[in-house]
Order: structure tokens, then C-alpha cells, then sequence
């Protein structure tokens, strides 16, 4: 089945770590996305991670992926006012090649001051 | 480098009119795909093009909805006889190949709006 589960709302301290979680059902998906969305804006591609990799570390942002629970997360270090947006984790349908994305419902990072 | 574009960013139609969306994808970028998104919800895959082919429209509704990528011009995305049901937004994200190893860069979307 294709499902992506992820919380709904998150609220961190400006400073702190931000970790966002993400579980997916479809043990073929290949690559997982995780997309940022401004209020307004369409979505702007973060970083993304091949399924045979556990952890990709990208400046401020680490993926970590456990495959075998089928779980997903983004970690933001330092984290700024700006980063304030929904964040979506998506696979990608490896099975079927195509390459759509199937997306979580969105989690909402609010940073306080 | 321009990235996707989409027009118009909001759009306003009564229900049984028709509704025209537009989308050119990144210069080189022969790929696209249209999602939607309800409020408060995730975005949903509505049909994958390659220029002048579709691909995959496992997502669309049987009716009233269409989609187009020409060998000349922007992808369309047409939805006829619009009901209020169909308001959302709408974004087109385009890739330089088809697979699941190729990222997707998202335009800003078009709102749709059904009075």
C-alpha cells in the first residue's frame, strides 16, 4: 500500500533541534524526500536519500533513515525563525518507476524567539 | 535559471466554467508531473507527462479533468465544468528524467478558486 504518516505540529525553541518524523509503508520505495513549504509558495526540495544509505548530513539538515521500521526523519540543527514552515516527507514509487511521489500530510515547525 | 512556472498563481471560476492551468517546466526538463493540494492536506500525484505522451494518470479523475505537455509550449492542466470540490492548489513540478532518482523542483502552484 502507499501511506506516509508524519506528526502534525512541532514547536521548538529558536536555538534548539528540530527533529521531524516520517514512517511510510512501501518497502520498494527507492528515494525519500523531504520538501519545505512557506505559506504561499510551492515546495522547495531540502534533501533527499537513497533507500541503501541510513544517514545523509547536509550543513544544518541530517536524514536519518531506518529501513527496517520503515521510518524517516529530518533533523534541523540551530534552528532559525526562518525555518518556521511544513515540512513533507515523500517517497518515491520505485516499484512502478515512475518516479511520483506519494507525500505526507505535512508537518507544521513552529520556532519561537 | 528560471525555475517552474506557474500561471496564473490564483484563478477564480464559477462552478461549470472552465479551468486553465499552466505550466513551463525548467529549461532542459522534459518531465512533469501535477499534484493537488486540498487544505490542510498533502499534496496528492494527479498525472505524469513526457512531452507529448502521458504517462501515468493514475491520479486524476476519470471526468472532467485533462492534461497536455505539447512538443511546444507550457504543460495544461484543464478541468471542465468546475464544482466546488475541485478548489485547491494545483502544482506542477518537472524533472530532467523520469525515474525515482530524479528530484522534482515545484513551482509555486495556481489557486483555484470555485464560487
Amino acid at each position: 500500500g502507499e501511506d506516509v504518516e508524519q506528526s502534525l505540529f512541532l514547536s521548538v525553541r529558536e536555538g534548539d533541534s528540530s527533529v521531524i518524523n516520517c514512517t511510510y509503508t512501501d518497502s520498494s520505495s527507492t528515494y525519500l524526500y523531504w520538501y519545505k513549504q512557506e505559506p504561499g509558495a510551492g515546495l522547495q526540495l531540502l534533501t533527499y536519500i537513497f533507500s541503501n544509505m541510513d544517514m545523509k548530513q547536509d550543513q544544518r539538515l541530517t536524514v536519518l533513515l531506518n529501513k527496517k521500521d520503515k521510518h524517516l526523519s529530518l533533523r534541523i540543527a540551530d534552528t532559525q525563525t526562518g525555518d518556521s514552515a511544513i515540512y513533507f516527507c515523500a517517497e518515491s514509487m520505485g516499484s512502478s518507476n515512475t518516479g511520483k511521489l506519494i507525500f505526507g500530510q505535512g508537518t507544521t515547525l513552529q520556532v519561537k524567539p | 535559471n528560471a525555475g517552474v512556472m506557474q500561471n496564473p498563481r490564483h484563478l477564480v471560476r464559477r462552478r461549470g466554467q472552465e479551468a486553465r492551468l499552466r505550466c513551463s517546466p525548467v529549461k532542459g526538463h522534459s518531465h512533469v508531473y501535477w499534484y493537488r493540494q486540498l487544505p490542510e492536506e498533502g499534496l496528492k500525484f494527479m498525472v505524469y507527462l513526457q512531452k507529448e505522451n502521458i504517462i501515468d494518470e493514475s491520479g486524476m479523475p476519470k471526468e472532467r479533468f485533462s492534461a497536455e505537455f505539447p512538443k511546444e509550449g507550457p504543460s495544461i492542466l484543464r478541468i471542465q465544468q468546475v464544482v466546488r470540490g475541485d478548489s485547491a492548489a494545483y502544482f506542477c513540478a518537472s524533472s530532467p528524467g523520469g525515474g525515482a532518482d530524479q528530484p522534482q523542483h515545484f513551482g509555486d502552484g495556481t489557486r483555484l478558486s470555485i464560487l
